[in-house]
Order: structure tokens, then sequence, then C-alpha cells
């Protein structure tokens, strides 16, 4: 049973639009919610993560939007580049244990 | 290396062979995982080592799999008499610690296929 659930499971999206991918959790022990990129071939990187009593975070052109009360929270990736086709995993965490979302693959066209 | 190095990159191996996966984390890194991913999939947790002691095995998917790590460093996952479910990307992880919030880095993969 998959503890987080992600959507959409694509998108494309045009060079400078925004590309939002959405998350869905029901364990509120979850404390650290995490977002990954990954490129084919390599593995995931952490590109940007959040605690839940922050309802927004924001580094360059990525953004987490938080609601703690609705149990979701997503990524807004503005401005999109070809550089950010990639895949995009949501995650969360009790400790050491993350429960990742089964993916979004973004395409950006140029 | 700075990152995690994980060998082989690429495995293919026959049904009901023996393999071994190995990973070298992050030196300093005290907490090593190994997670699973198949095409299209997301990634399903396998283990969890502190040091050299794996106190979740929660995730290994039968008693064919097994995972050991030495020296508080390198670790190894083994898969027994593979079958062709067992193809997947095998991706090593290594953290700080293990609290949340502790960044876990990713190695590129073990990419398995067996035939």
């Amino acid at each position: 049973q998959q503890q987080v659930k992600q959507s959409p499971q694509s998108l494309i999206v045009q060079k400078g639009g925004i590309s939002i991918i959405n998350c869905a959790y029901e364990n509120t022990a979850f404390d650290y919610f995490p977002w990954y990129q990954q490129f084919p071939g390599k593995g995931p990187a952490l590109l940007i993560a959040i605690r839940p009593d922050v309802s927004e975070k924001k580094e360059g052109r990525f953004t987490i939007s938080f609601n703690k009360s609705a149990k979701q929270f997503s990524l807004h990736i503005m401005d999109s580049q070809p550089g950010d086709s990639a895949t995009y995993f949501c995650a969360a965490s009790i400790g050491y244990k993350l429960s990742f979302g089964a993916g979004t693959t973004v395409t950006v066209r140029a | 290396g700075a990152g995690v190095s994980q060998s082989p990159s690429n495995k293919v191996t026959e049904k009901g062979k023996d393999v071994e996966l190995r990973c070298d984390p992050i030196s300093g890194h005290t907490a090593l995982y190994w997670y699973r991913q198949s095409l299209g999939q997301g990634l399903e947790f396998l283990i969890y080592f502190q040091g050299n002691s794996a106190p979740d095995k929660s995730g290994l998917p039968s008693d064919r799999f097994s995972a050991e790590r030495t020296g508080g460093s390198v670790s190894t996952l083994t898969i027994q008499r593979t079958q062709q479910e067992d193809s997947a990307v095998y991706l090593c992880a290594s953290s700080r610690g293990q609290s949340s919030g502790n960044t876990i880095y990713f190695g590129e993969g073990s990419w398995l296929t067996v035939v």
C-alpha cells in the first residue's frame, strides 16, 4: 500500500511555463517531506524539502506548498526549462524511513 | 569518491543464478539504505543499516534477499536463485545520520536483468 500518492504520472509543459505536481499522504506522523529529481540513468537527487510546520518553501524556481490540514503538498516549477525534464518524486519520512510517491515524468518542450 | 558508488552498474544474469550488488557509501555516513526501483515505479524500501547492524529489514521481498555491511562502510546486497521479477534497478543510499532531515544521497544504481 503506497503511503504517498502522487499525480500526475506525467506532464508536458512549454518552456517558460509552470509545472505542478501534487502529493497526498495519510500518516500524520510523517515529519519531513523532500522532493527528489531523477535524470535517466542517474540516482535520485534531493531537490528541495519542507517540514510540516512551514506552509511554503522556495528555492530558486522551485517552490513547495504544504497544506497540513489537507495532508497534501505540491511542487511548483516556475519558468520551466528543457533542463528540468526529469522524473520527480515526492517523499515523506519518519526518522530514517522514506516513503516515495510513484513519480512524475516532466517534459519541457522548447 | 565524493558520492555513493555502486557496482556493477549493469548485470544480466540467468534465472536461478545468485547475484551480488556492492555499495560504497559516502565516507563518514553511518546510515545506509537499499531501495529497489522497477520500471515506471517509485522507490521501494528494502533495508536500512545503522553502522553494521540492520535494525530494519522489513522491505526485503523474500528470504532470497539478504544484505550485509562490514566495517561500517561497504554493503553487499545478495539475491539468491534470481527470478525474472527481480529485474529492477537497485539503488543504494547513505546519510550522515538517521533522523528526518538528514539528506539521503543516492548512488546511480545497479541495473539487474534476469533472463
